[in-house]
């Protein structure tokens, strides 16, 4: 069975810092998403990862991915008060089409 | 406008009774999803179809139904068998193919009275 982890579960930042958010999954997968979810909302797509090495960014989010050590992770740049929000990773069971398996989500606040 | 409707927007439920929740799109997608999420709470799947006239069980299928009769509109029914059903539902669909990013629409909020 399929499991993804986050960490931290919950993240408080002071704009201008840096800081990443991790994805683990239990089973050999060959896709990745990263979401954003404001509160009371719905999820908005940001990153597809999809290889070994597979580094995508946008602004002050940059997403990596290694398939070996089942690993994925999102590194906040230079934070700004409207990233605060819940992100969300999600692992693709492999051999079934769109069949998504999320983590707990980490909810990231950040501060003046 | 291209997308995912959800509706409605919160929906409240008595003990007993069952209750649908709408989802449609103008994707011209093939593959629609539902999902519930709990306070705190990753995306937990209850049910998805690929294809019209066919739809599979998730995680937590056990107190929900489906239907797929159009390709535009998956309907999930909570019924009374559904014994902890206040949470958020959120309906995503997609082109059905392996790498596909999921769409959601904006969600219902569903509370027992």
């Amino acid at each position: 069975e399929l499991k993804v982890e986050q960490n931290p579960l919950f993240l408080s930042m002071q704009e201008g810092k840096n800081y990443t958010i991790y994805c683990n999954y239990s089973t050999t997968s060959d896709r990745l998403y990263w979401y954003r979810q404001d509160p009371g909302k719905s999820l908005e797509s940001l990153f597809v990862l999809l290889s070994n090495g597979a580094v995508k960014q946008e602004g002050r989010l940059m997403a990596s991915l290694d398939t070996k050590a089942r690993l994925s992770t999102l590194h906040i740049t230079a934070a700004v008060h409207d990233l605060s929000a819940t992100y969300f990773c999600a692992v693709g069971n492999t051999g079934t089409a769109s069949k998504l398996t999320f983590g707990t989500g980490t909810r990231l606040q950040v501060t003046l | 406008d291209g997308g995912i409707t959800q509706s409605p927007k919160y929906l409240f439920r008595k003990e007993g009774q069952n209750v649908t929740l709408s989802c449609e799109q103008n994707l011209n997608h093939d593959a629609m999803y539902w999902y519930r999420q709990d306070p705190g709470q990753g995306l937990r799947l209850i049910y998805y179809s690929q294809i019209v006239n066919d739809f599979q069980k998730g995680d937590i299928a056990e107190g929900y139904s489906v239907s797929r009769e159009k390709k535009e509109s998956f309907p999930l029914t909570v019924t009374s068998a559904q014994k902890n059903p206040t949470a958020f539902y959120l309906c995503a669909s997609s082109m059905g193919q392996a790498y596909e990013k999921l769409f959601f629409g904006s969600g219902t909020q569903l509370s027992v009275l």
